[in-house]
């Protein structure tokens, strides 16, 4: 494998389920993201990792919970979603923090029914 | 209200012609601002980059203008290929420390054989 992966690539799931979001990076690159792409909304950052540390929260409802366990893996648990959170979700990695070009997943689009 | 802005959702262009997909920004203490593709099914591609203290940027077929004074960069593709025919995002970050990237909402390029 090369580059970002996410998986699933598509995923239906209920209001009351529970679900995760895996995120793979073989770049060897210390920060990863978590975007949300809505339909007719720009980007949005979610949440930013650098060296499995969280730096940055863009006041995130709490049903979605970010796990870094290192610097290759990035998760998205999900929990008691609403039909509104239905979106493509997008993984991007980074060689570094701050000002740097940064490599994004194919992304997982999700529906919430 | 969005910082990073592209008001064309779409432009159609003939194969051979040039493209000219524009963005304006609001906030000036942007400085460095990326262009990303993205085609159906995958995560955006990084395109190329401009700092605020140049005002042109080259690569092959793809050049970034930059007008600091008028909040303004626009993306020149010549000669304009079918296989460019994606969304092309806008971003930038904001200053020295900045992580967060700010995407505006895309243009859809359509280039016709």
């Amino acid at each position: 494998e090369t580059g970002v992966t996410q998986t699933p690539r598509h995923l239906v799931m209920g209001m009351t389920n529970k679900k995760s979001l895996k995120c793979e990076q073989h770049l060897g690159h210390n920060a990863m993201y978590w975007y949300k792409q809505s339909a007719k909304k720009p980007l949005e950052l979610m949440f930013v990792y650098s060296l499995e540390e969280r730096v940055e929260n863009n006041s995130v409802p709490s049903r979605f919970s970010p796990e870094c366990p290192n610097s290759s893996h990035l998760f998205l648990h999900l929990h008691t979603l609403q039909p509104e959170d239905s979106a493509l979700y997008l993984c991007a990695s980074s060689p570094g923090l701050y000002y740097n070009e940064q490599f994004f997943g194919p992304g997982t689009r999700l529906t919430v029914l | 209200d969005q910082q990073v802005k592209q008001n064309s959702p779409s432009l159609s262009v003939q194969e051979g012609r040039i493209s000219i997909l524009n963005c304006d920004y609001t906030n000036s203490m942007f400085d460095y601002f990326l262009w990303y593709k993205k085609y159906p099914a995958e995560g955006p591609t990084f395109l190329i980059s401009i700092s605020s203290i140049k005002d042109k940027n080259e690569d092959g077929r793809f050049t970034v203008f930059l007008n600091k004074s008028a909040k303004h960069l626009s993306l020149h593709i010549v000669p304009s290929q079918p296989g460019d025919s994606a969304v092309y995002f806008c971003a930038g970050y904001t200053g020295a420390g900045s992580y967060q990237l700010t995407f505006g909402k895309g243009t859809k390029l359509s280039v016709i054989p």
